[in-house]
């Protein structure tokens, strides 16, 4: 069955250090891929999305995640963390070959310490 | 650009009480989507509209949810009777016609059922 994978329920960080919040697929063909974040009590929003293009995509508030098709990955990476980072971050994808709808994995929820 | 309106943001209501949401998505888009959050989750997709046709209702349980979207713009979903297992955040989003494209979320009505 086509689904999405995220590694870790809950990641926590110290202010500065490394982010990585990890994400995997499972298709048959190359997915759309998508990060959203969403803050408590807030709907979702958009950080950044693979859509064939460039396996390196930027997104919004220094995230960024690499396309990894060898290893079905699309793993959320941001260099120094900051306190409003915290909230709980998504990864989705658009698996063609299966339903074609939006799957989401359960999330994975982001802690920054000062 | 006004984005994803939902309401209302909260409601309380106890079981076999009935309860409905309203969405206005984003101007233009043609493709509307009812989500559902269970704490804790990743959302999954209810019910997906392409202008006022249901594309995709796979997920929603028919026998107490129903969803419209009248004229193409404005969608409700309703529950009626409601189960205590129906306490969730309840999202909208909407999207261009292409498969591909972004889902813009709302922020979402969170519902408590007694």
């Amino acid at each position: 069955a086509q689904s999405v994978t995220q590694l870790g329920s809950h990641v926590s960080v110290s202010e500065g250090a490394l982010v990585l919040l990890r994400c995997n697929y499972s298709s048959s063909v190359p997915p759309y891929l998508f990060w959203y974040v969403q803050y408590p009590n807030q709907g979702l929003q958009l950080l950044l999305k693979y859509t064939s293009a460039a396996t390196l995509v930027k997104g919004i508030n220094g995230f960024e995640a690499e396309f990894k098709k060898s290893e079905t990955s699309f793993h959320l990476t941001k260099p120094s963390a900051h306190m409003s980072d915290a909230a709980e971050y998504f990864c989705a994808g658009l698996l063609q070959g299966g339903s074609e709808k939006l799957v989401f994995g359960k999330g994975t929820k982001l802690t920054v310490n000062p | 650009e006004a984005g994803v309106a939902q309401s209302p943001r909260y409601k309380i209501i106890e079981k076999r009480q009935s309860v409905a949401f309203w969405c206005n998505p984003i101007s233009g888009h043609a493709t509307l989507y009812w989500y559902q959050q269970i704490l804790g989750q990743g959302p999954k997709l209810l019910i997906q509209f392409q202008n006022n046709g249901v594309v995709d209702d796979s997920q929603l349980p028919k026998d107490r949810f129903s969803a419209e979207r009248l004229k193409g713009v404005d969608s409700t979903l309703k529950i009626q009777p409601a189960k205590l297992e129906d306490s969730a955040m309840y999202l909208c989003a909407s999207s261009s016609y292409r498969l591909e494209e972004t889902q813009y979320f709302g922020p979402g009505t969170r519902l408590l059922v007694l």
